[in-house]
């Protein structure tokens, strides 16, 4: 089945710095990516959309400069974290839609567990 | 976005069948119902999709009435194993590459020895 590649699993950062995570769709091409972020015993909430070769749409207060995203191929997406604080510190999702339509589904990665100290 | 509602929580043991009904007024024609499977620390796993009537896979079958306004996961002899949160979305079919799923609470089920 299809299969999106998350890394890394689990990064622990500086107050300050900046993370990339990365989301690798393996065996489909994945013209939409999107991007969840979920708290402890929350849902996931859904951060924004990157379509391949285009601009990332953001969800309503997700701040597009600090939460870059790209998606410069149909098999890969990042997403980097810029100047992050302890209140980034989440577990972050990608999801891939698989191109052939929607029979096809949505396929997650397996979440990249953040903590900034 | 059609809204769906299910509990926020169940508990079974094992051996039992699980029934998980999510209401989901609002959907419209073009819709599908579909259901994910969360651990904790994972991301969430595809379970079952339907459109109406009923789905069965290997792992799960989907009831949809005939107003589609609500369905039902039903898993059948659960074990320790499917202790996870579950949960039902509602996705536009539409050719657009902005089909988005967006997640409602999910229902916590607990499966007991």
């Amino acid at each position: 089945g299809a299969v999106v590649s998350q890394h890394p699993s689990r990064v622990i950062c500086k107050s300050g710095t900046s993370v990339k995570i990365e989301c690798r769709s393996l065996d489909f091409q994945a013209t939409t990516m999107f991007w969840y972020r979920q708290f402890p015993k929350q849902s996931l909430m859904l951060m924004a959309t990157s379509n391949e070769g285009s601009k990332a749409t953001y969800e309503q207060g997700v701040e597009k400069d600090k939460f870059l995203i790209n998606h410069a191929s149909l098999t890969l997406s990042t997403l980097t974290v810029t100047s992050a604080h302890p209140e980034d510190s989440s577990f972050y999702i990608c999801s891939g839609r698989d191109n052939r339509g929607l029979n096809y589904g949505y396929t997650f990665g397996s979440g990249t567990r953040l903590t900034v100290v | 976005l059609a809204k769906t509602t299910q509990p926020i929580s169940m508990d079974s043991y094992e051996g039992q069948e699980v029934n998980i009904t999510c209401s989901h007024n609002n959907i419209a024609t073009n819709d599908y119902i579909t259901w994910y499977q969360q651990f904790p620390s994972q991301g969430p796993r595809f379970i079952i999709q339907g459109y109406k009537t009923k789905v069965t896979n290997e792992v799960a079958s989907l009831f949809i009435p005939a107003d589609r306004k609500s369905s039902t996961l039903s898993l059948p002899r659960v074990s320790l194993s499917d202790t996870a949160v579950y949960y039902c979305l509602v996705v536009m079919n539409y050719g657009g590459a902005t089909n988005k799923l967006i997640f409602g609470t999910g229902t916590l089920l607990a499966v007991q020895p």
